[in-house]
């Protein structure tokens, strides 16, 4: 079935450093990709999304490239601030062609904190 | 993007008691999902719930612990029944908006005492 596999954490950064945190997925054909990100006592919220090989997601500074030869969709970001600390979570729904329910399979999530 | 209402947005309760969470869609959707996430964890798919049919559940989760209504477009209902407290976590609704995206409620923070 669909797996999601992302970087351990917890992560912490220095304000302004570079943050990259791995991505990688199993799956059948081309599935939609997603971060979401969980910030403290709230719910989830979609932080970028990639539908096709090669589309290259952003938001706020964000950005993440749908590679299918890796199977990868990391997500970075140049210059982390102290209000980007949460959980951030990498997620695949199913290819609309591989006829599976469309729900959202989710990686284990990475805290992130940026100390000022 | 459908905008979902969540409800309770938390609770405490006493083993043995159920809590039911109601989730309210501004738009017609035809499928609706329930999460749950335990403590420090990530999400795990309970159900799957359609319009007019049972709902569809993962392995490890059944009808009789967590019995969900779907009665139109717009709303769905997940209990959590005779709790304990390992039933203690974030519990949340998911629609699909057919868009290639996913609209989650809030969220239901439950701590089964």
């Amino acid at each position: 079935g669909d797996s999601v596999t992302q970087m351990e954490g917890p992560v912490t950064l220095s304000e302004e450093a570079f943050l990259t945190i791995n991505c990688t997925y199993t799956a059948t054909g081309y599935p939609s990709l997603f971060w979401y990100v969980q910030y403290p006592g709230e719910g989830l919220q979609l932080l970028l999304k990639a539908t096709k090989a090669d589309d290259k997601g952003s938001n706020k500074g964000f950005e993440a490239t749908y590679r299918k030869e890796t199977t990868s969709f990391h997500l970075e970001k140049g210059s982390v601030q102290v209000s980007d600390s949460a959980v951030y979570f990498c997620a695949l729904s199913p290819s609309i062609s591989s006829g599976s329910a469309r729900q959202l399979t989710f990686g284990s999530g990475t805290q992130l904190t940026v100390l000022p | 993007s459908a905008v979902i209402s969540q409800k309770p947005s938390r609770d405490i309760c006493q083993r043995g008691t159920s809590l039911t969470i109601q989730c309210q869609v501004d738009s017609q959707v035809t499928m609706m999902f329930w999460y749950r996430q335990q403590p420090g964890q990530s999400l795990t798919l309970i159900a799957t719930a359609n319009q007019g049919s049972e709902a569809t559940y993962e392995s490890g989760f059944v009808i009789d612990k967590f019995p969900i209504s779907r009665p139109n477009l717009t709303f769905s209902t997940l209990t959590v029944s005779n709790m304990s407290p390992e039933d203690s976590s974030i519990y949340l609704c998911s629609v699909d908006t057919g868009l290639n995206g996913y609209t989650f409620g809030s969220g239901t923070r439950l701590t089964v005492v």
